[in-house]
């Protein structure tokens, strides 16, 4: 099946410095990818639709200024969380959909990152 | 807008079955199953599409209702290797974007 990576798998930072998340798709090309952030015990909420060749789409109540979304290739996508605060952590999820009929989605392992 | 799902918790004693339930305000082009356990990534379980159908994997089958714009998931003869939350996810233009339902923690006791 398709691959999803993502690194780092998990970061610690301090308080006002910037986090880059990368998400590549291994075995295939993904001109759309989604980011995720999770909650303790909540669900997957969409921050942002990242798109190559183009700017990403964001979500209502995120800030596109505060996550910078760059969709470098066709399978790579970076997520950076700027000026990063405690209630920014959270678990960072990407996918990739491939088309096989319907989008299949296919989603990275994850990125646990934690602000102090 | 999220989907809802019902109930929000299912405790299950090992062999036992269970229904997960994932109802949408929006007309759906397909609905997605995804079952996490914690700490890690979703994993997907299977996709149904507009059109009303069903599909099973194992002892895991899902049925699509697109009149009713609902979708559930059932377990038959739980394991204990079910246990965790599971999701539906939601696409309503086949773009490839889903919206998650809030998800429904399951755990299967021995």
């Amino acid at each position: 099946g398709a691959v999803v990576s993502q690194h780092p798998s998990w970061v610690i930072c301090k308080s006002g410095t910037s986090v880059k998340i990368e998400c590549r798709s291994l075995d295939f090309q993904a001109t759309t990818m989604f980011w995720y952030r999770q909650f303790p015990k909540q669900s997957l909420m969409l921050m942002a639709t990242s798109n190559e060749g183009s700017k990403a789409t964001y979500e209502q109540g995120v800030e596109k200024d505060k996550f910078l979304i760059n969709h470098a290739s066709l399978t790579l996508s970076t997520l950076t969380v700027t000026s990063a605060h405690p209630e920014d952590s959270s678990f960072y999820i990407c996918s990739a959909p491939r088309l096989a009929g319907t989008y299949e989605q296919y989603f990275g392992p994850g990125t646990r990152l934690t602000v102090t | 807008q999220q989907p809802v799902q019902s109930p929000q918790a299912v405790i299950l004693r090992e062999g036992e079955d269970a229904v997960i339930n994932c109802s949408s305000s929006k007309a759906l082009y397909s609905v997605h199953w995804y079952r996490q356990k914690h700490g890690e990534a979703p994993v997907f379980l299977m996709i149904l599409l507009k059109g009303g159908e069903q599909k099973g994997h194992e002892k895991i089958s899902a049925s699509f209702n697109e009149k009713k714009q609902q979708s559930s998931l059932y377990l038959t003869a739980s394991q204990l290797s079910y246990s965790g939350t599971y999701f539906c996810g939601t696409d309503s233009g086949n773009t490839g974007k889903l919206i998650f339902g809030q998800g429904t923690t399951l755990q299967v006791k021995p």
